[in-house]
């Protein structure tokens, strides 16, 4: 999937360290969403941010997860305090906003595993 | 609140036989409506999207879908398969006419092409 850049593509952690994802949106898109996919799940929905705005973070677990998207450089999922029940992949996906265009362009994904 | 159904978790085929993936939505306004193909370890590439207009909807790779906003449907069909269409299709719906593009997806269908 050329344009949305996501890395690292594959995040080891110990039970009660952090993980920080990142994802660039393809040039010239303002929009981010972030999608997390639990093992033979489809994927969930967690936060949608633009430029050091978050729009909805509706999907948002209550505690540990928080996510930012500054002026300048990527979006950033942090997850503090890690659990086993984290391990999943992590999705981003990126629009210019416009209606019509729904995210159609997805990074590859971070593949999350807690030890 | 939007919702998808895919009743088929697995579905296996012959090489070059037909296939048809069932969708199922539950909205109370109008919706997009779109399916994706996830590779293994890949993100989700986009494969068509219903916004308006014609009730059948072309999309890459010669898949095709309908949608039945009676049956509240949107089945993705392909008239004959080939061994590299073996991957995970999701079903996702986002509410229409609206510039916040959260998706809603369906828990996918594993399409599995043998010779």
């Amino acid at each position: 999937n050329a344009g949305v850049m996501q890395n690292p593509r594959h995040l080891v952690r110990r039970r009660g360290q952090e993980a920080r994802l990142r994802c660039s949106p393809m040039k010239g898109h303002s929009h981010v969403y972030w999608y997390r996919q639990l093992p033979e799940e489809g994927l969930k929905f967690m936060v949608y941010l633009q430029k050091e705005n978050i729009i909805d973070e509706s999907g948002m677990p209550k505690e540990r997860f928080s996510a930012e998207f500054p002026k300048e450089g990527p979006s950033i999922l942090r997850i503090q305090q890690v659990v086993r029940g984290d391990s999943a992949a992590y999705f981003c996906a990126s629009s210019d906003g416009t209606p019509d265009l729904q995210p159609q362009h997805f990074g590859d994904g971070t593949r999350l595993s807690i030890l | 609140a939007q919702s998808v159904t895919q009743l088929d978790s697995q579905v296996p085929v012959f090489e070059e036989a037909p296939v048809e993936l069932r969708c199922n939505y539950s909205s109370s306004v109008s919706v997009y409506l779109f399916w994706y193909v996830q590779y293994p370890n890949q993100g989700l590439q986009l494969l068509l999207k219903y916004l308006s207009g014609s009730t059948l909807v072309k999309g890459i790779n010669g898949f095709e879908a309908e949608f039945n906003k009676s049956q509240t449907s949107f089945h993705l069909r392909k008239p004959s398969v080939h061994i590299s269409d073996t991957a995970e299709y999701f079903c996702a719906v986002t509410k229409g006419n609206t510039g916040f593009q959260k998706l809603v997806f369906g828990t996918g269908t594993r399409l599995l092409v043998s010779p």
